[in-house]
């Protein structure tokens, strides 16, 4: 499973509260990835990270924020969620060789806000 | 815009038979490709990646992937009521070692297995 561990699982939410879910790896992986499923989306890049404090915008980053202070944490941060972030979060690592570089999930987060 | 399509089926098959799933990609510069299986409720999970031309096996999978005509495809042999989920499609645009370039997905294919 890649080591890699999401909390909290599940989390119910007001609008306009600041929510924070943590993916963390043991593996000392050195990209790691927010995703967020939802139907008729499918899976799509919100941020990721290439090293402790090194992060990059993907291709839904409006209204969230992410951190990694250390190599095993990446957090991502709604500072004011809204309905529209109501989906399931997955977090990612990849593991690379010269021929292809491969990303796993975590078991992912289900944010509900109302 | 990078996109990949799939089929968002549903696909039914029966038990014992031949699964076969399609993707296509636009942005010729992808080089590898890869396919997820997703349970309900569940995170994605690898079941096959491929990079070069042609067909590459792995017990029950087999991934097919013609570059040319921007075309990956993914085989289940001998198809199981478990192999019932959803298929997800994604490539990638480099393949060498890091994730400068990230994966772009399909929406993915629903497969029903039916006894």
């Amino acid at each position: 499973d890649a080591g890699i561990t999401q909390s909290p699982r599940h989390k119910v939410t007001e609008t306009g509260t600041p929510v924070t879910l943590r993916c963390h790896q043991t593996e000392n992986h050195r990209y790691m990835y927010w995703y967020r499923q939802d139907p008729g989306h499918g899976l799509r890049l919100i941020h990721y990270s290439y090293g402790v404090k090194d992060t990059d915008k993907g291709e839904v980053s409006d209204g969230y924020s992410v951190s990694r202070s250390k190599t095993e944490d990446f957090l991502l941060t709604l500072e004011s969620a809204t309905s529209s972030q109501t989906s399931v979060y997955f977090c990612a690592i990849s593991e690379g060789t010269e021929e292809i570089d491969t990303q796993y999930f975590g078991p992912g987060t289900r944010l509900t806000v109302l | 815009q990078k996109e990949v399509e799939q089929n968002s089926g549903p696909l039914s098959v029966p038990e014992g038979a031949i699964a076969s799933l399609n993707c296509t990609y636009s942005d010729r510069g992808s080089q590898s490709f890869f396919w997820y299986r997703q349970y309900s409720g569940k995170s994605p999970e690898l079941i096959m990646s491929i990079y070069s031309n042609g067909d590459k096996e792995d017990g029950r999978f087999t991934a097919q992937l013609n570059k040319a005509s921007q075309y990956v495809s993914l085989l289940i042999r001998d198809s199981q009521p478990s192999d019932s989920a959803t298929y997800l499609c994604a490539s990638h645009p480099g393949n060498y070692g890091g994730s400068q370039g990230n994966l772009i997905f399909g929406k993915g294919t629903k497969l029903s297995v039916k006894p």
